[in-house]
């Protein structure tokens, strides 16, 4: 079952800061995330593995709360280089990711 | 180190043609994977295959077939194209242990298939 991100645009100054969230129904055992920019493939940022654990990558942290079956992802003084779209992915058995449906961040200068 | 290699980058099909998109990587991943992408949308897992011999069908498996004959190649085969088969195709892998359970997926550049 895919799992639900929200909001699904974002739109910020360089320089703010941005939660995503990433829900799910289904029990989750680790949560993926990647970077999508425009006409190139994702690229992975960060893996939760545990519930309640927070991971760093730059100015970009996230959380993974496992009762609540949700994770999210923070980027802090957002910078031009974060635009693209985010996608949240969790893993649903043999290792295979079933992937939000992303969630779109425009930073302008 | 070329990581996962996808060919070809773009490619038109006609209606009821078919072709062989090609994956390879050199990074002795035991994980492969393949995924399309329609435009404006998430990425949905068509195939997967956990090890050479290995395959076995994700969320949209039809009108496509798949082989993994050694590590490192991973075919995904198109038969009889249709327009709905008309996305960006992209191919992943990943390395998985008892120690860890999965690692992040290293993804292909993608193939941009339409089909006229």
């Amino acid at each position: 079952q895919q799992p639900v991100q929200s909001p699904q645009a974002v739109i910020l100054r360089e320089g703010e800061d941005a939660v995503i969230n990433c829900s799910s129904s289904k029990a989750l055992y680790s949560v993926h995330w990647y970077r999508q920019k425009h006409g190139e493939a994702p690229v992975f940022l960060m893996i939760l593995l545990k519930g309640g654990e927070q991971k760093g990558h730059e100015k970009i942290s996230a959380s993974f709360n496992e009762k609540k079956q949700q994770s999210s992802l923070y980027l802090t003084a957002s910078q031009l280089s974060y635009s693209g779209t985010y996608f949240c992915g969790t893993v649903q058995g043999a290792q295979k990711l079933v992937f939000g449906q992303g969630t779109r961040l425009t930073i302008n200068p | 180190n070329a990581g996962v290699t996808q060919t070809p980058k773009f490619r038109i099909l006609k209606i009821g043609q078919s072709m062989t998109l090609q994956c390879t990587q050199d990074m002795n991943h035991n994980y492969m994977y393949w995924y399309r992408q329609d435009p404006g949308m998430g990425l949905k897992l068509i195939y997967y295959s956990v090890g050479a011999g290995i395959t076995d069908k994700g969320e949209v498996p039809n009108g496509y077939n798949v082989s993994r004959s050694t590590t490192e190649d991973f075919p995904l085969r198109l038969e009889l194209a249709a327009p709905s088969q008309t996305s960006v195709y992209f191919c992943a892998s990943s390395y998985s242990s008892q120690r860890q359970a999965n690692y992040g997926y290293t993804f292909g550049s993608g193939t941009r298939l339409t089909v006229v």
